[in-house]
């Protein structure tokens, strides 16, 4: 069964950095979401992608956030200057006519 | 917004026993209901889903009943097993379609005592 695939399974930055979190969605995919999941948290959405725009995003996806689909597998999500408060665990989804379906997710460490 | 209320937050249950975690919504608007399971340190993964057309719907040993009157959704597993231990989450959205995101509830912890 074709899965979500996301690179790095950890990533650790220091406060400030830029990071850049790597999806690579399901081939036939039309929809692409981030989410993120604060340690023993709720998972929270950021954003939606359709047509190579923003479709929908939510009051976490402020300007520091970008998304992007620089070819026609994979889809970014950009932080430009960490903070502490962006650690958390952060999940691509996406999907074509039916439910989500989630990758394994980058843990993100801000020290 | 969409707020999506879950309980209870830790459910503990002997093996074989049957077991209900509820849900409530806030948005009348929203029309779509997944349910997922995470097991640790893993992805969500969707184990059965409604929409507001439906009022109950079945997949082997697990159900989901939704009452839209009320804004709430139960799910339902029966004869539960120790796999089935993980956090479930419930979820809304308006369409479930187009590129609608996912308001999460904030877990239930199931534990299955042997």
């Amino acid at each position: 069964e074709p899965e979500v695939t996301q690179t790095p399974s950890h990533q650790v930055t220091q406060m400030g950095q830029e990071v850049i979190l790597r999806c690579v969605p399901i081939s036939n995919h039309l929809y692409f979401y981030w989410y993120r999941q604060i340690l023993g948290q709720k998972v929270e959405f950021l954003v939606s992608f359709y047509n190579n725009e923003i479709s929908e995003k939510s009051e976490i996806f402020d300007d520091q956030f970008s998304v992007e689909r620089p070819d026609g597998s994979n889809f970014t999500l950009k932080i430009r200057s960490t903070k502490l408060e962006d650690s958390a665990m952060y999940f691509c989804a996406s999907r074509f006519q039916g439910p989500q379906h989630f990758g394994d997710g980058t843990r993100l460490s801000i020290l | 917004g969409e707020n999506v209320e879950q309980h209870p937050s830790t459910l503990s249950v002997q093996e074989g026993d049957s077991a209900v975690i509820k849900c409530t919504y806030s948005d009348s608007a929203s029309n779509y209901f997944p349910w997922y399971k995470q097991e640790l340190g893993k992805r969500p993964q969707l184990i059965i889903d409604i929409r507001s057309n439906v009022g109950e719907k079945k997949d082997q040993r697990i159900a989901v009943t939704l009452n839209k009157t009320a804004k709430h959704f139960s799910l339902h597993i029966t004869e539960t097993q120790p796999e089935d231990s993980a956090v479930y989450f419930c979820a809304a959205s308006k369409t479930g379609g187009g590129a609608d995101g996912l308001t999460f509830g904030k877990g239930t912890h199931l534990i299955i005592q042997p």
